[in-house]
């Protein structure tokens, strides 16, 4: 069975801290990565990750991916009270089918 | 431009009635749409995905259904709804070659 795991499931930290969230699967037919910022309603784009070991970056978040180990991090530094809000982690498969791990529920207080 | 319409924004329904929650896409063609379901407070569920009209793939068997009528049209669908049924639903797309776009979404509650 597809398998999307990702940790911590909720995490509060304080303005300027610096986190970091996984991501594990298990799935057949593996072909990329996916991450997402989820606030009030619709999932927003922040990552796709296809090759291992290349980092990704966009201001203060960056992204990577691990095939060997079937993982990847998303990072965040000097994190902001506007970070808070669940991250979404999602394989894509071959087949163009498009599933998501639990989420981790970031909350960044002042 | 490429843009996904999806309606309701909210939805508050008796146990037992029907639904049909619509997700249309524009300025594209032969998109990949999905419908999926959000619990509060977790992650998102795949329910249906479709590769082209006609093609549903179900993941989670329950008492919804999904149908795609046309190219550009996506239908989330239930004879009877139960409680269990209350979530946020999102629909999406992708056109090959391209990222995963969601729609706004459906709050939908069953009371």
């Amino acid at each position: 069975e597809d398998k999307v795991v990702q940790s911590p499931l909720s995490l509060v930290v304080h303005e300027g801290d610096t986190v970091t969230l996984n991501c594990s699967y298990e799935v057949t037919n593996f072909r990329s990565l996916l991450w997402y910022k989820q606030e009030k309603k619709a999932p927003t784009f922040l990552f796709m990750l296809t090759s291992s070991g290349i980092e990704k970056k966009s201001g203060r978040l960056s992204s990577i991916l691990d095939k060997k180990e079937l993982s990847s991090i998303l990072n965040i530094t000097a994190t902001q009270t506007g970070d808070s809000a669940i991250y979404l982690c999602s394989p894509i498969f071959i087949t163009d089918k498009l599933i998501f791990g639990t989420g981790t529920r970031l909350q960044v207080f002042p | 431009s490429q843009t996904i319409h999806q309606w309701p924004a909210t939805l508050v329904q008796p146990v037992g009635s029907p639904l049909s929650l619509e997700c249309t896409v524009e300025g594209t063609s032969n998109p990949n749409l999905y419908w999926y379901r959000q619990a509060a407070g977790r992650g998102l569920q795949l329910l249906f995905y479709s590769v082209g009209i006609g093609q549903i793939s179900s993941e989670v068997p329950q008492n919804l259904s999904a149908s795609r009528p046309q190219d550009r049209q996506f239908i989330l669908s239930s004879k009877k709804l139960l409680l269990s049924d209350s979530g946020f639903y999102l629909c999406a797309w992708r056109a090959p070659g391209n990222g995963y776009t969601f729609g706004s979404g459906t709050r939908l509650t069953v009371v």
